[in-house]
This record gives structure tokens, C-alpha cells and sequence, in this order.
């Protein structure tokens, strides 16, 4: 089954415990972004990937790394999470440069204490 | 003025009436547009792209494009109360890899 997959899926943790949320996928996508969903503020990119060892920012990159060694994987880590780092976190991929074909993973609640 | 905007709802909306969200832009360079379904809980979906101006049909969906005006809808014909979900706008500039979200409307179909 073509899936993006996260984990965890939830995570409670406190101010400044590194952390890392993986995320995969088994469709051989080139394209890979991490998203956060806050009320109010909706989806804002992370990071993207267009392919491995090829990472940019995205609108909202502070406090957070990427890194993309192989390509179905997509780390995104916090070296020091912080209270405003509580969110709801997904993953994406997609095939081509289009985004007609982005699947998301089922997301990774986070909540830093 | 935000990149994506739209009407946070809830619209309410009986069932087997026509929804209809709207969605406006500030950046004129944009090419691509996109209607995501969230259901709550849950991750985004794609339903629906649209690049040229006019209409584009799926099935009960009807996506259109207005980019002298700068606005992106999206129809939703004989609702149903599984169309009942927030519907997220999106907008890409071709090239760029942003993709820039709208924060949502909540669509509550009434049985």
C-alpha cells in the first residue's frame, strides 16, 4: 500500500529534550516537506526536500533541522524544542515538481512542556 | 494582507444544496491551485487542482479559476453530510516550491 508514514504519532516532551519525528515513504517520491497546523494559522511549510541531500527552508524554519540520506526518508528534528514548537506536524511527498499528486502522512501531534 | 485568504466559517450548508467556498490571493505570479479536504483529526486531501482559468469538474466538484480577480472557488454539488470537513485552499508559483496554505473553512453539511 502507497503510504507516508510518521512517528510518533503523539509526543509529549519538555523544553530543550532533542527529539526527532521520521517520516517514510514507499512511492519512491523525489519531493518530501514537513508542514506545521496551528489554529488560525493553518499549514505552513517547514522544510522541503526535492531530492537526496537536497533540503531548503520553507516559510516557518526556525528551530528546526531536516535531513534526507536516503530517499523515502525525511527527518525532521528539534535540537531544542520550545513551548511554540506545540503543534500538529505532516509529512508530504510527491512524485514531480507538481502538487497534484502530494500524499500527507497522518500527522504527529507534539506537545513541549 | 495574508498570502491565502478565506472565510473561516463554519458555513452550514442543507444537505443536497450547492456548497460554495471561496478563496482569494494576494500574488499574482500564482499558477496552481489546489483544494485540500481535512476531515478533524485527520490529514489534509487532495481533491482538486486547477491551473487555467474557468471551470474544472470532478464528479459533484467544481473547481474555479478567476486570476484577473484573483479568487479560487470551489463547488460542491447535492452536499452530503460526509462533505462535512474543513476545505483548505492552496496556492503554488510555478517553479517555486512554496506551496502556501489558506487557514480554512469549516463546511458543516445539515442533514
Amino acid at each position: 500500500e502507497a503510504q507516508v508514514t510518521q512517528n510518533p504519532r503523539y509526543l509529549i516532551t519538555v523544553t530543550g529534550k532533542k527529539l526527532t519525528v521520521t517520516c517514510s515513504q514507499n512511492m519512491n517520491h523525489e519531493y518530501m516537506s514537513w508542514y506545521r497546523q496551528d489554529p488560525g494559522l493553518g499549514l505552513r511549510q517547514i522544510y522541503y526536500s526535492m531530492n537526496v541531500e537536497v533540503t531548503d527552508k520553507g516559510d516557518v524554519p526556525e528551530g528546526y533541522k531536516v535531513s534526507r540520506k536516503e530517499k523515502r526518508n525525511f527527518p525532521l528534528i528539534l535540537e531544542s524544542p520550545s513551548p511554540n514548537q506545540t503543534s500538529l506536524y505532516f509529512c508530504a511527498s510527491r512524485f514531480g515538481s507538481s502538487y497534484n499528486e502530494q500524499f500527507f502522512g497522518p500527522g504527529t501531534r507534539l506537545t513541549v512542556l | 494582507q495574508k498570502e491565502v485568504e478565506q472565510n473561516s466559517g463554519p458555513l452550514s450548508v442543507p444537505e443536497g444544496a450547492i456548497a460554495s467556498l471561496n478563496c482569494t490571493y494576494s500574488d499574482r505570479g500564482s499558477q496552481s491551485f489546489f483544494w485540500y479536504r481535512q476531515y478533524s483529526g485527520k490529514s489534509p486531501e487532495l481533491i482538486m487542482f486547477i491551473y487555467s482559468n474557468g471551470d474544472k469538474e470532478d464528479g459533484r466538484f467544481t473547481a474555479q479559476l478567476n486570476k484577473a480577480s484573483q479568487y479560487v472557488s470551489l463547488l460542491i454539488r447535492d452536499s452530503q453530510p460526509s462533505d462535512s470537513a474543513t476545505y483548505l485552499c492552496a496556492v503554488n508559483l510555478f517553479g517555486n516550491e512554496k506551496l502556501t496554505f489558506g487557514t480554512g473553512t469549516r463546511l458543516t453539511i445539515i442533514p
